[in-house]
């Protein structure tokens, strides 16, 4: 039972490069979120889904896309990355929303220069 | 929506005394407050929660206590050691798709 698994672990970006990053969970948890976390600022919410085939906005969606083509995976998509996305990204999953704790995945350290 | 702040951003204690991280919310239908550590490099993980029936939880050295009419709540660390050394979060929910955290407070303990 791996929980939570992200890829890649780390990544180096130029400016204008796209990625995916890529977020497995194996706990046939329905809700599934990406955030960033950056110093002195917390935890904040990119996008997240309800379930398989949804994507809904959080607090800081521009510059981010998503998709769930599968319960299991949750991609978050960089088109045209830029310095201000440099940052590290977690994603987490939950069985009932925000009714229960998140488990997190290791997250992904992601610089852009 | 929410507004979470956590106070104080950093905090160094002796090793044995304890520390104590605040946290106050903005929502009143807010209903269940986990509290999560994150240690140096690694993943957030849930290590106590707890739901507006309840004022007081307690799991061996670590409790959260809430105080609705405030709407503020605690966690308590008593007889800290070196590996209590973290991040801490604090978030907040009325049952929704999603949480509101705290900035964080980075809890170090001096041997």
């Amino acid at each position: 039972n791996a929980g939570v698994t992200q890829t890649p672990k780390f990544r180096v970006l130029k400016t204008g490069q796209s990625m995916t990053l890529l977020c497995a969970q194996d706990m046939n948890h329905e809700y599934m979120y990406w955030y960033r976390q950056d110093p002195g600022m917390g935890l904040r919410l990119i996008h997240y889904s309800v379930g398989e085939g949804t994507t809904a906005k959080g607090e800081v969606p521009d510059g981010y896309n998503v998709s769930r083509l599968k319960k299991q995976n949750f991609l978050l998509g960089l088109e045209s990355a830029a310095p201000s996305q440099t940052s590290v990204y977690f994603c987490a999953s939950s069985y009932a929303g925000a009714n229960y704790g998140y488990t997190f995945g290791s997250g992904t350290r992601l610089t852009v220069v | 929506g929410e507004n979470v702040e956590q106070h104080p951003s950093t905090l160094s204690v002796q090793e044995g005394d304890s520390a104590v991280i605040k946290c106050t919310y903005s929502d009143s239908a807010s209903n269940y407050f986990p509290w999560y550590k994150q240690e140096l490099g690694k993943r957030p993980q849930l290590i106590i929660d707890i739901r507006s029936n309840v004022g007081e939880k307690k799991d061996q050295r670590i409790a959260v206590t809430l105080n609705k009419t405030a709407k503020h709540f605690s966690l308590h660390i008593t007889e800290t050691q070196p590996e209590d050394s973290a991040v801490y979060f604090c978030a907040a929910s009325r049952g929704g798709n999603q949480f509101y955290f705290g900035t964080g407070t980075s809890l170090t303990v001096i041997p």
